[in-house]
């Protein structure tokens, strides 16, 4: 079935550093969704992106939607500690869009 | 402001119990899921509703059975605990529609944290 791989799984940073976490796809989405989960809370969209090449930001988020349509970007400029949380990447299943497959997540942590 | 809430953020039960894991959401949407989610697994479906009474079974079914009886009322139930259910739970809802843009926006519950004994 479809499948979101993301990478990496985790990361350690200095706060003030910028990051960068990605997804990817061996099947074709028509919409990349990320989303962020903070510690003990649900998950909650962030960015939604609908067109391939299409750049989006959110703050100090920005999302890219891949050219090939198989994979996806996310990056943070200047993280803080509210950053720190889990970020999944999503996508609506070919099958039914109302259904979301959701990648594993990236847990990012930052240190002092 | 939209809003997903679930019965219970902790809940504590015993091997071979009934388990029932309630969630409500005001925002008239069609869709609900319910999902769990465990470290290095990220969020798995077990189920979902499109509609009153209606469901679907997600990627994880086993164990798990749902009830939707009114719109804004998706129940999930353990209907005889395990210690492979210990998780945590998320319920999130959507509205309903081939719109992609539409179907993305799921909103997501606190999530219950289920520790079966």
């Amino acid at each position: 079935g479809q499948q979101l791989n993301q990478s990496p799984q985790s990361m350690f940073i200095q706060e003030g550093e910028d990051v960068s976490m990605n997804c990817t796809s061996s099947s074709i989405f028509n919409t990349w969704l990320w989303y962020k989960q903070d510690p003990g809370e649900g998950p909650v969209l962030l960015i939604a992106l609908y067109k391939a090449g299409e750049l989006t930001s959110n703050g100090r988020l920005t999302a890219q939607f891949g050219i090939t349509r198989k994979d996806s970007f996310l990056n943070i400029s200047a993280s803080i500690p509210s950053d720190v949380g889990i970020y999944f990447c999503a996508g609506p299943s070919m099958n039914r869009d109302d259904k979301i497959i959701f990648g594993k997540g990236t847990r990012l942590h930052i240190l002092p | 402001d939209v809003k997903v809430t679930q019965s219970s953020r902790y809940l504590v039960k015993r091997t071979g119990e009934k388990v029932f894991l309630e969630c409500v959401q005001d925002m008239d949407h069609e869709n609900m899921f319910w999902y769990r989610q465990d470290p290095g697994l990220g969020l798995r479906l077990i189920y979902f509703s499109y509609d009153v009474k209606m469901k679907e079974k997600g990627d994880i079914p086993e164990g798990y059975s749902v009830s939707r009886e009114k719109k804004e009322r998706f129940s999930l139930i353990l209907e005889s605990a395990s210690t492979n259910q210990t998780s945590m739970y998320l319920c999130a809802s959507s509205l309903f529609g081939p719109i992609p843009r539409w179907a993305g926006y799921q909103y997501f519950g606190p999530g219950t944290r289920l520790l079966v004994l």
